[in-house]
C-alpha cells in the first residue's frame, strides 16, 4: 500500500544546529508540503512543492528551506534551530495541488533546547 | 490576510448528544476541505464541499457549505467515544497565482461516557 513517512519521529536539538527532517512519500504524488502544528495555531503552511525541482514558501517559511529532488522525497531543514522551532511537523501529499485530499505523514515532535 | 475562524474551540460532550463546529472565512471559497486528527494522530481527510449549499452525510456525521460559500459545519449525531479528536476545516486559496492552503485552528472534541 502506498505511504508516507517522516523520520525521526522524535528529535531533540539544541539551539543553532541544523537539522534535517525526512519526508518520503510512495503515492507517486507530485505535490507535497510541510506543516507545523502548534496548540492555538492549528496546522501552519511552511513551504510546498508542485514538482521535481519546485520549491515555494507557505505562510511561516523564515528559518526553514526544502528541497525537491525527485517526486518521492521532500525534506525540511530548520538552518539553525531556534526554541520556536519547538513543534510538531507533519508533511503531507496531494495528487493534485488544489481541491484534493492530503495524506498526512505521522508527524515528527522537535524539541530545540 | 485570509482568515478562517473556526468555533468552538473546545466541546465537551456526554455520549450521545449532539455536536457542531463551525468554520466562518472573510471571503468567499471555492471550497472546504474537513479533517479529523485522533489524539497523538495526524490529520485523516474526512470530505470536501464545493457546491453552494451543498449537503453530505457520512453516517452520523453532516456537511455542510453555506449559500454564500464563506461558511461550513459538521455536524454529529449522538456522539460515540471514538469521535473524539480535533476537527479541523481547511480552505485552499489561489490569489494572484499563488497557493495557499488554509487550515482552521479546530475544535476539540472530547466525548464523555
Amino acid at each position: 500500500d502506498a505511504e508516507i513517512t517522516q523520520s525521526p519521529r522524535h528529535k531533540i536539538t539544541e539551539t543553532g544546529r541544523q537539522v534535517t527532517l525526512a519526508c518520503h512519500q510512495t503515492w507517486n504524488h507530485n505535490n507535497m508540503f510541510w506543516y507545523r502544528q502548534d496548540l492555538g495555531h492549528g496546522l501552519r503552511l511552511i513551504h510546498y512543492s508542485y514538482g521535481v525541482q519546485d520549491t515555494n514558501k507557505g505562510e511561516v517559511s523564515d528559518g526553514y528551506s526544502v528541497s525537491r529532488s525527485n517526486t518521492e522525497d521532500l525534506p525540511l531543514t530548520l538552518e539553525s534551530a531556534a526554541s520556536s522551532q519547538t513543534s510538531v511537523y507533519f508533511c503531507a501529499s496531494s495528487e493534485y495541488p488544489g481541491n484534493n485530499e492530503q495524506f498526512f505523514g505521522p508527524g515528527t515532535r522537535l524539541t530545540v533546547l | 490576510g485570509q482568515q478562517v475562524m473556526q468555533i468552538p474551540q473546545y466541546q465537551h460532550v456526554q455520549e450521545g448528544e449532539d455536536f457542531t463546529t463551525y468554520c466562518n472565512s472573510s471571503t468567499t471559497l471555492s471550497n472546504i476541505q474537513w479533517y479529523k486528527q485522533r489524539p497523538g494522530g495526524h490529520p485523516v481527510f474526512l470530505i470536501q464541499l464545493v457546491k453552494s449549499g451543498e449537503v453530505k452525510k457520512q453516517k452520523r456525521l453532516t456537511f455542510q457549505f453555506g449559500e454564500a460559500k464563506k461558511n461550513s459545519s459538521l455536524h454529529i449525531t449522538a456522539t460515540q467515544t471514538t469521535d473524539v479528536g480535533t476537527y479541523f476545516c481547511a480552505v485552499f486559496l489561489a490569489p494572484s497565482g499563488t497557493y495557499k492552503y488554509i487550515f482552521g485552528t479546530g475544535t476539540r472534541l472530547k466525548v464523555l461516557a
